[in-house]
């Protein structure tokens, strides 16, 4: 397991863009896939996308339109961007590490609210 | 709706045996992808419990075990313990949604 950080704001107006970043100190990000996770308020985790130090990602279909996900190797950093914000987008975001499909490290979460 | 189905709730009293079961179809868990199963204590980030069906990480007790056969999975809790209430999500990959999938989540309440 890795101990993964994610920051960024924690209240977004509607319409506009969310961007967090997650940092991964003490494991290369050149390995593994990287990816976040996102829980509404009393639901289930739902899996947004991940990343290969490659490039090649992988997102949540309902929200292929509206997110990137992309990695910063010099800074070991990984970071989400989700356009076109809603209330249905609140929700504490996770960052996670993915091996075989799997999520073996998460981040503490970041709760993040959409109101004006 | 969860396209993986699991008890919204199970309980036992302390010492005893749980299972859990998580319930999926053809394009999930029975074509073939493995089950994975987290653990979410109140107020944190859910914790992997067990990988690729019945393979614990380190760390995990050897009381807390996993199954999986045809389009359904188990994780199964003997002597239970004060410390195991918590909620429980299975998770696994589905083909026909191109994506990762979530059970909607079993709360499991220590008696």
């Amino acid at each position: 397991q890795v101990q993964l950080q994610e920051s960024g704001p924690g209240l977004v107006e509607p319409s506009e863009t969310l961007s967090l970043t997650c940092t991964v100190p003490g494991d290369p990000i050149r390995s593994h896939y990287w990816g976040w996770i996102r829980q509404p308020p009393g639901r289930e985790p739902e899996w947004i996308g991940y990343i290969y130090y490659s490039g090649s990602t992988n997102y949540r279909p309902s929200l292929k339109s509206r997110v990137t996900i992309s990695l910063d190797t010099s800074k070991n950093q990984f970071s989400l961007s989700l356009t076109s914000m809603t209330a249905a987008d609140t929700a504490v975001y996770y960052c996670v590490r993915s091996i075989f499909l799997r999520f073996d490290s998460w981040g503490q979460g970041i709760p993040v609210t959409v109101s004006s | 709706q969860s396209v993986l189905t699991q008890p919204p709730s199970v309980s036992g009293a302390a010492g005893q045996r749980v299972t859990i079961s998580c319930t999926g179809g053809s394009s999930n868990i029975g074509a073939g992808f493995d089950v994975h199963w987290y653990q979410q204590l109140a107020g944190t980030a859910p914790k992997l419990l067990i990988f690729a069906n019945n393979n614990r990480p380190s760390g995990v007790p050897d009381r807390i075990s996993g199954s999986k056969s045809g389009t359904s999975a188990s994780l199964a809790i003997t002597g239970l313990q004060a410390e195991d209430e918590a909620v429980y999500y299975c998770q696994s990959y589905d083909t026909s949604l191109n994506g990762v999938i979530f059970g909607g989540g079993t709360k499991l309440t220590v008696l």
